[in-house]
């Protein structure tokens, strides 16, 4: 099955700069690639994705990444604020009937922003 | 919309006992999951279930039994539970995916259970 790796474990930035988030995959039949941030207490809430069909995808100062042929994806926040400060899950979907929605998520990351 | 909800918040067993968690969802989703959250392992699929009277085995579905008789609520149950069954539970639910909007998985606020 479809396993999924994700760097770093724990990442600590200042205010305003950027992070990056990286995670690889093994099935090459992935085709959808979503992000979700968790905060504290809460379950994870869907921040952006990707589609194998397209190699990068911005919303505001969020960014992902796709290299296929690589098999792995960022996330990029750019301008980090203190709300940003969470714990981020990349996934991964194979592609097919059978794959039932089903996601595969990546161990997490940490993001701590200093003001 | 009240979204996705989970009963109950808190949870401690001692083990072999029994326990049936909840799971509510008011956006007329055909997908249901149960995860669970361990430090460091991310979220890893229980069971799922593609629309009322199915479920499927997810990818750790050892030790817990699934239920959903109406579309709406998905049950997840514990017949005897063990301390390594200790976890966060996440349920989450979503339309039919690959279909346009369909692959958001909108999850409920989470069920920490605690068994001795």
């Amino acid at each position: 099955g479809e396993n999924v790796e994700q760097h770093p474990s724990t990442l600590s930035v200042q205010e305003g700069d950027s992070a990056v988030i990286k995670c690889t995959y093994s099935d090459s039949a992935s085709n959808y690639f979503p992000w979700y941030k968790q905060e504290l207490g809460k379950g994870p809430q869907l921040i952006i994705d990707i589609r194998s069909n397209v190699g990068e995808k911005k919303d505001q100062r969020i960014a992902v990444t796709l290299n296929k042929t690589a098999k792995h994806f960022s996330l990029h926040i750019t301008e980090t604020q203190p709300e940003d400060s969470a714990v981020y899950f990349c996934a991964a979907r194979v592609a097919g009937g059978t794959s039932y929605g089903k996601l595969t998520f990546g161990q997490g990351t940490i993001l701590t922003v200093h003001p | 919309n009240a979204g996705v909800t989970q009963t109950p918040k808190f949870r401690v067993l001692k083990t072999g006992q029994s326990m049936t968690l909840l799971c509510a969802q008011d956006m007329n989703h055909e997908y249901m999951y149960w995860y669970r959250q361990d430090p460091g392992m991310g979220l890893r699929l229980i069971h799922y279930s593609v629309g009322e009277g199915t479920t499927a085995k997810g990818e750790v579905p050892d030790g817990y039994n699934v239920s959903r008789l109406k579309k709406q609520n998905f049950l997840l149950g514990l017949e005897s539970a063990a301390p390594s069954q200790t976890s966060v539970y996440f349920c989450a639910s979503s339309y039919r995916p690959h279909r346009g909007g369909g692959d958001t998985q909108y999850f409920g606020p989470g069920t920490r259970l605690t068994v001795l």
